[in-house]
């Protein structure tokens, strides 16, 4: 089993709707949680953190299950800009803090 | 300028070949990455280093080597390049801290090892 799972997708999304997806994690000693956004062909870049509470960024909401071991993120008000693929990143201190990275959600939104 | 730069951007090699990746950045980081991607496998740490006298293995480390040469400059060595060390190949930097700090990419270099 992979440590972070992620459905790959394409979500395909109309302009302005809303799109949520899940990545989940197996190991409980999970402590801090992120959602990178790869564009084709280019790096991931940090699109937000995600907090126990939950937190929103503008169109974005992510909020952390840490019983049922995942995180979510939702994305208000698509648009075509915001197609791209979503990477679920988790990091485990005691396993020396490194990120281990979900294999991404491709996210298609179209007019 | 790009804070993380990586080179070359493109590499074609064959079987055999002894190859370097080169990133540098200029964010004062201490802490370096090496990572490949491959079609839905996510990214796997190859090489990390926390400051330059600090190398460790990642999770895919077999076949690759590396060197940081200075706080700046983090390098990937492919002793003798097979076809399946074809990917695409991130270098990163992130701050010491507590944990979970972000992590900055370069742009990547493609490898397609023939």
């Amino acid at each position: 089993r992979k440590e972070v799972e992620q459905d790959p997708g394409p979500f395909n999304v109309p302009e302005g709707a809303t799109v949520a997806f899940n990545c989940t994690y197996s190991n409980s000693a999970s402590q801090s949680f992120f959602w990178y956004r790869q564009d084709c062909r280019k790096e991931p870049k940090l699109l937000m953190s995600v907090y126990s509470s939950g937190n929103e960024d503008g169109r974005f909401t992510a909020q952390l299950n840490r019983a049922s071991q995942y995180i979510s993120l939702l994305i208000r008000d698509s648009k075509l800009s915001d197609s791209a693929t979503y990477l679920c990143v988790v990091n485990i201190l005691a396993a020396g803090n490194k990120l281990t990275f979900g294999g991404g959600t491709r996210v298609l939104v179209k007019p | 300028d790009a804070d993380v730069t990586q080179t070359p951007r493109n590499r074609i090699t064959k079987t055999g070949k002894r190859i370097m990746l080169e990133c540098s950045q200029t964010k004062g980081h201490d802490r370096m990455y090496w990572y490949r991607q491959d079609p839905g496998l996510g990214l796997r740490l190859i090489y990390y280093s926390f400051d330059v006298k600090d190398i460790n293995k990642g999770e895919i480390s077999d076949g690759y080597s590396v060197s940081r040469q200075a706080q700046a400059k983090f390098s990937l060595s492919l002793e003798s390049a097979i076809p399946n060390q074809t990917a695409l190949y991130f270098c990163a930097t992130s701050e010491t801290g507590t944990g979970g700090e972000t992590q900055y990419f370069g742009p990547g270099t493609r490898l397609l090892v023939l």
